[in-house]
């Protein structure tokens, strides 16, 4: 099973920052790879595919980069209503795998 | 509007069985590919499985293999999970995804079914 390791866990940061979220896949996954942003008590958004294609009405403050193992998100002016979990996904292979979640909270 | 609405969860004894639908509304669901992913309380999302738009390809991860059961009903517009010798740690909550394309992954979470498996 290929393995996602997302960095860092969680993160502080202030309200009009920018913050990056990296991902590691433990082998090459090309750029089958997307990002989703969950609140809680709320279901995932899907915020990327194909590693830097944003879904149909994401905001463009929110963007993606990398392939083969080493993947980025980026979010920008960072708002209160950014402040939540994000996830990383590999859809290269089954099984799918997940990181295991980035905490950003407000500083 | 798309939606998808998931139900059927609720408590159950371990060993016990449930069965979970995903209703689709506003797309037609022949056309997608669909997954299960849950999330156990206070866990991160772990994919369950993946039925194909037309069924031909079905996938599960390792711990549910020979347990769970992925479906669909096109003419029906719902996708289910047929859950049996359900263990402890199978309590989460149960979100069906909707894959835009294969080369695009999910595009698109239901609201999620909560299933607790306790005596």
């Amino acid at each position: 099973d290929i393995q996602m390791t997302q960095s860092p866990s969680s993160l502080s940061a202030s309200v009009g920052d920018r913050v990056t979220i990296t991902c590691r896949a433990s082998q090459g996954i090309t750029n089958y790879l997307a990002w989703f942003q969950q609140k809680p008590g709320k279901a995932p958004k899907s915020l990327i595919y194909a590693a830097s294609s944003l879904q149909s009405g994401v905001p463009s403050k929110f963007s993606g980069s990398g392939s083969g193992t080493d993947f980025t998100l980026t979010i920008s002016s960072l708002q209160p209503e950014d402040f939540a979990t994000y996830y990383c996904q590999q859809y290269n292979s089954y099984p799918y795998t997940f990181g295991q979640g980035t905490k950003l909270e407000i500083k | 509007e798309v939606q998808l609405v998931e139900s059927g969860g609720g408590l159950v004894k371990p060993g016990g069985s449930l069965r979970l639908s995903c209703a689709a509304s506003g797309f037609t669901l022949s056309s997608y590919s669909m997954n299960w992913v849950r999330q156990a309380p206070g866990k991160g999302l772990e994919w369950v499985s993946f039925t194909s738009s037309s069924s031909t390809y079905i996938y599960y991860t390792d711990s549910v293999k020979g347990r769970f059961t992925i479906s669909r009903d096109n003419a029906k517009n719902s996708l289910y999970l047929q859950m049996n010798s359900l263990r402890a740690e199978d309590t989460a909550v149960y979100y069906c995804a909707r894959v835009r394309a294969w080369t695009d992954g999910i595009d698109f979470w239901g609201q999620g079914t909560l299933v607790t498996v306790s005596s």
